[in-house]
């Protein structure tokens, strides 16, 4: 069984800042998704970035990047230039390659950016 | 429609009672995945749907809970007899199919109240 941990259950920033979030996940597959979705007061989980577990590149979307490293099963998300509606919670998760697999899910880290 | 739906936004209910939520995914979207939200916790799996396949059920915690989806889209979550650790946001997630590299799109959750 795959297991995603994150061991910030909260963090906080200056706007204009730059912050990292941290996530671990444990699994015996080779191939895989990792991806970091926020999570506003709304609910609605949003998608911020993905990571193929074959591409040995960092991903990147605008202000935000992951440092993935595969053989420490790393995934850190670090977001540049905080922004006030960067405020959320943000949850790691992880996919096996298979077809219909599940979502698994860190505990999420709360962020707040403060003015 | 637009984005993956869920009624009613917010449900109190008395223990004892049964309870439906609705998810209505976007359209043309084959997968469907239903995941329990606990205060402060994770996400954590329920039940996935994938076209006219046999629902994946391993995530259902007791016999109380039962899902359906009807013609490939609309799909209802009832909860039998409801307990107070039953209280939790119940969000609703759909995708192309089960292989999608983006994750998956979220609804915005049911918040339900056990009292």
């Amino acid at each position: 069984a795959q297991t995603v941990t994150q061991s910030q259950p909260e963090m906080s920033v200056q706007e204009a800042e730059t912050v990292t979030l941290s996530c671990t996940y444990d699994t015996s597959e080779n191939n895989y998704y990792l991806f970091w979705y926020k999570q506003p007061p709304s609910r609605q989980m949003i998608l911020v970035i993905r990571q193929e577990a074959y591409k040995q590149q960092n991903a990147t979307e605008n202000r935000f990047s992951v440092n993935f490293q595969k053989a420490a099963k790393s995934f850190s998300l670090k977001i540049s230039d905080s922004q006030l509606g960067d405020t959320a919670m943000y949850f790691c998760a992880f996919r096996k390659e298979t077809s219909g697999s599940r979502l698994t899910f860190g505990e999420g880290t709360q962020l707040t950016v403060n003015p | 429609g637009a984005g993956v739906s869920q009624s009613p936004s917010n449900k109190v209910t008395e223990k004892g009672k049964d309870v439906e939520l609705r998810c209505d995914p976007i359209s043309g979207h084959t997968a469907l995945y239903w995941y329990r939200q606990s205060l402060g916790q994770g996400l954590e799996f329920l039940i996935y749907f994938q076209g006219n396949s046999a629902p994946d059920k391993s995530g259902l915690p007791s016999d109380r809970f039962s899902a359906e989806r009807t013609g490939g889209s609309v799909s209802t979550l009832t909860i039998q007899r409801t307990q107070q650790e039953d209280s939790a946001v119940y969000l609703c997630a759909s995708s192309s199919d089960g292989t999608s590299l983006y994750g998956y799109t979220f609804g915005s959750g049911t918040r339900l109240t056990v009292v």
